[in-house]
């Protein structure tokens, strides 16, 4: 079973530029969650969609971050501007649901490292 | 709100030991998962194992072991004959599973060398 993919891996931008992010979820996961890495810190969580919808975006900064996952399987999280502050990995997670227990654990992808200039 | 906190920064093993990594958690959920990830410089968040709040009995997972002290609010986990591929980071995670969210908030994580 393919596991979650991010794209692309690395990614250095100029400040004031835009940049996106895309992820496809693990088949049949209905669920996916963007989250943000900064240097060494855990990840915190942007944004989660339950197939379309967003559900929870509290964290995600709307004045220059948007995301969108068309159809309810792959996303994109874009920031138009970016900047420096914006430098960290983007982590992408999906999970088959959110009622609890071992079934609710969220796989992630491999990440975009941001590098803002 | 939920608090994961994890106090060791850095540790080493020595190949084959075992070794403990702390996580101890704070939340008024009544109800609540635990999670470990392993994260090597590769930078990809991999599962290594869970406990639910209910459980009866601590999680294992091959070389992976959960010590789950609902009491203290600790959940260490537990990584028998230590192997030079273990070197990575590791986060405790938790969520609550009935009104707190499904976010997952982690700790700072902790370095885990493992040397010859």
């Amino acid at each position: 079973e393919a596991g979650v993919v991010q794209s692309p891996r690395y990614k250095i931008i100029e400040k004031k530029q835009p940049v996106a992010f895309w992820c496809n979820p693990i088949s049949g996961h209905n669920t996916l969650y963007w989250y943000l890495q900064n240097l060494g810190q855990g990840p915190e969580l942007l944004i989660r969609y339950e197939n379309e919808e967003a559900v929870d975006d509290s964290q995600l900064p709307k004045d220059r971050f948007s995301a969108e996952r068309l159809k309810g399987v792959d996303s994109t999280l874009k920031i138009q501007p970016a900047e420096l502050g914006d430098s960290a990995v983007y982590l992408c997670a999906s999970s088959s649901g959110t009622s609890g227990g071992a079934g609710s654990t969220q796989y992630f992808g491999p990440g975009t490292r941001l590098t803002v200039l | 709100a939920q608090k994961i906190t994890q106090t060791q920064p850095g540790m080493f093993v020595q190949e084959k030991e075992a070794v403990t990594l702390d996580c101890t958690y704070d939340t008024s959920d009544p109800s609540y998962g635990l999670f470990w990830y392993k994260q090597p410089s590769s930078g990809e968040m991999i599962f290594l194992i869970y406990q639910g709040s209910y459980d009866q009995q601590n999680a294992t997972e091959g070389r992976y072991s959960l010590n789950f002290q609902k009491a203290r609010k600790s959940a260490n986990l537990v990584i028998s004959a230590s192997q030079l591929g273990d070197s990575a980071m590791y986060f405790c995670a938790m969520r609550g599973l009935s009104n707190s969210g499904y976010a997952l908030n982690f700790g700072k994580g902790t370095s885990l060398l493992v040397t010859p």
